[in-house]
């Protein structure tokens, strides 16, 4: 399938700095879509990126899809206790429906 | 969106014996996930559970282990056989509501002792 590596494992940050995770594959990808999972929650979707470089924002938060679509960021601007979690980056399978997820970046913010 | 719900939310066992989560959802989906998370992992794919087909497991998962019903389009079970403490995990299910992207339900917490 569309594997996908993803750093760092962990980060942890002072509130009001800013955070970024990268998510690279070998190969192409369809698309990329990113997830959020707070401490003993569930995977929340937060957004998908399908064209080649392109660039989505949701109030502090920015995701980039690289040009070749084999990369992807996701960048928090000054951090918040509320931004704490792992976030997932996640491609399709081969089977075109089924996710695969890279292992995630927990990050840690203190006040 | 999606609002799913599964049960248990956890549960103890004893080695040995079988559970089985359910999952339901609120609307018709026709695909539905099954994915195992252990602690402080990311999120494996057990199988794929399409309603009036037979379920598609991912490598390493077998069915004798892990047999799967989906009889309608809102619901899914997933039972765990011959547990062992090896299948210690999270277990959530999750629907593609035809966007690619998936919704996931809480997660069935279990500890096999």
């Amino acid at each position: 399938g569309q594997q996908v590596m993803q750093i760092p494992q962990y980060q942890h940050v002072q509130e009001g700095e800013d955070f970024t995770t990268y998510c690279n594959s070998s190969t192409t990808l369809s698309n990329i879509q990113w997830y959020k999972q707070r401490p003993g929650g569930h995977p929340v979707f937060l957004i998908q990126l399908v064209k080649s470089g392109e660039v989505k924002k949701q109030k502090r938060l920015t995701f980039q899809f690289g040009e070749a679509k084999k990369n992807s960021s996701l960048h928090i601007t000054a951090t918040q206790t509320t931004d704490v979690g792992t976030y997932f980056c996640a491609a399709l399978s081969n089977s075109g429906y089924a996710l695969n997820f890279g292992k995630g970046t927990s990050l840690l913010v203190t006040p | 969106s999606a609002v799913i719900s599964q049960k248990p939310s956890r549960d103890i066992c004893q080695r040995g014996t079988s559970l089985t989560i359910q999952c339901q959802v609120d609307s018709q989906v026709t695909m539905m996930f099954w994915y195992r998370q252990q602690p402080g992992q990311s999120l494996t794919l057990i199988a794929t559970a399409n309603q009036g087909s037979e379920a598609t497991y991912e490598s390493g998962f077998v069915i004798d282990k892990f047999p799967i019903s989906r009889p309608n389009l809102t619901f899914s079970t997933l039972t765990v056989s011959n547990m062992s403490p090896e299948d210690s995990s999270i277990y959530l299910c999750s629907v593609d509501k035809g966007t690619d992207t998936q919704y996931f339900g809480p997660g069935t917490r279990l500890t096999v002792l």
